[in-house]
């Protein structure tokens, strides 16, 4: 049974450009929530995605999307890069409806931008 | 004032200790409290969900206080394993649908031999 994968693993992006992470869910699940984690903080919620619409969103700006598949992959897409943006981004599945927080995460991406 | 605080640590504890973390949150209408643990550059894994009547896992007690707003999880008998950070973690629900999960900033744990 396949866990949440994430990809790439690694990034490094210069400030200004963009950047498209991917997620795919955990067998099963539909839900796909996205996290932003700074050094020495813990996960900032960003942004659920259910049903190929995002259900709630995060208090980050709108330079943060994000996209769900039919198949329940999901993207999350940060453009006009900034400094600040340099963090691990990850990705948490889950089953609508079903039990709360029992949320899956994945390895994440660590984003940074120069 | 942070939604979850929680103390950052470091907990310098010798093997067989006994220890606590506790946490606090800010929003009376968060309705389901969580553990997670997290190893150095890996992702958050759910250690334990919390319950107002207490609950236990092993080695593993986790305490809910709604009155206070506090949360605790005391480890016994600490093992080397355990060296990780903790998460503290609240769930905001939106009318019924699931809601985002709002954690703390992490204490970190470190046994020694």
């Amino acid at each position: 049974d396949a866990g949440v994968t994430q990809s790439p693993t690694h990034l490094i992006k210069t400030r200004g450009q963009q950047v498209t992470l991917r997620c795919s869910p955990k067998s099963g699940h539909d839900t796909v929530s996205w996290y932003q984690q700074a050094l020495g903080q813990g996960p900032q919620f960003i942004f659920q995605y259910y049903e190929e619409e995002e259900r709630q969103r995060g208090n980050f700006p709108d330079r943060f999307s994000g996209h769900q598949f039919p198949n329940y992959s999901s993207e999350l897409n940060v453009n006009a890069l900034l400094l600040g943006d340099s963090a691990l981004y990850l990705c948490a599945s889950s089953l609508g409806g079903g039990a709360v927080g029992k949320q899956y995460f994945g390895p994440g991406t660590r984003l940074t931008v120069t | 004032r942070k939604e979850v605080e929680q103390d950052p640590g470091p907990f310098n504890v010798p093997e067989g200790a006994t220890v606590a973390f506790n946490c606090t949150y800010s929003n009376s209408a968060s309705q389901s409290f969580f553990w997670y643990r997290q190893d150095c550059r890996k992702e958050p894994k759910l250690l334990m969900s919390v319950y107002s009547s207490g609950n236990e896992d092993g080695r593993f007690t986790a305490q809910l206080n709604r009155a206070s707003q506090y949360i605790s999880l005391l480890i016994r008998d600490s093992k080397l394993s355990d060296s990780a950070t903790y998460l503290c973690v609240v769930n905001r629900d939106y009318g019924g649908s699931q809601g985002n999960l709002i954690f703390g900033k992490g204490t970190k744990l470190s046994v020694k031999p």
